[in-house]
């Protein structure tokens, strides 16, 4: 069964250092992969999606995620992480049977230090 | 673009009332909503997956008759919690997505209490 896997529950960085959060999934084919953050009590906002083409993506709010096949991951990186950036971030992979539901991570809840 | 809007965003009602929450795609046709229950410091939740014109499919230990959806447009579907009771408080969320692979656009959830 598909399954995408959130190492990190919990991450605290001090503002302006980088920032990566992983990611790994089981899928059979070539995923449709994403990144949502979700800010207390709001609804998931898209950071970058990743369909097929260059394995290095961008996103909104200066994010990037790169995926590897060969390891089944795919990384969300910021270089140097604003306060704002403090949040709970999503991976998720779209379902193999195209029903365009995501399966998603458990999450992983970015604490920033200033 | 690919803005959703979901209405109200907090509810507080009395147990045994019956709640209904609105999805609405503002700019794009939506083939597929989806409906999400979030507990606290968890991931989401699918509860059922609904296509404009066509009865909703609901996943595995959800209560059809207890959370009715309607899709009744390619920008609007609800979901009416029935007869709702404290268990059913929650966080629900709804995403929407036009046909063919792309992300989901998410609304901002709706904080349903009841007492």
């Amino acid at each position: 069964a598909q399954s995408v896997t959130q190492p990190d529950i919990h991450i605290t960085v001090s503002e302006g250092a980088s920032l990566e959060l992983r990611c790994n999934y089981s899928y059979g084919a070539t995923p449709y992969l994403f990144w949502y953050v979700q800010s207390p009590g709001q609804g998931l906002q898209l950071l970058l999606k990743y369909f097929s083409g260059d394995t290095l993506v961008q996103g909104i709010k200066g994010f990037e995620a790169e995926f590897k096949r060969s390891q089944s991951s795919f990384n969300l990186r910021k270089p140097s992480v604003h306060w704002s950036d403090a949040a709970e971030y999503f991976c998720a992979v779209g379902d193999e049977s195209n029903t365009g539901k995501l399966i998603f991570g458990q999450g992983t809840t970015l604490q920033v230090k200033p | 673009g690919a803005v959703v809007s979901q209405h109200p965003s907090w509810v507080i009602c009395k147990s045994g009332t019956s709640v209904k929450i609105e999805c609405r795609s503002l700019d794009f046709q939506a083939t597929t909503m989806f409906w999400y229950r979030q507990f606290p410091k968890q991931s989401l939740m699918l509860m059922a997956t609904s296509n404009e014109g066509s009865k909703a499919t609901y996943e595995q230990g959800v209560e059809k008759d207890k959370f009715l959806i309607n899709h009744a447009s390619l920008t609007l579907s609800t979901l009416t919690v029935t007869s709702a009771h404290p268990e059913d408080s929650s966080f629900y969320i709804c995403s929407a997505r036009v046909q063919g692979p792309g992300p989901q656009h998410f609304g901002d959830g709706t904080r349903l209490s009841i007492l």
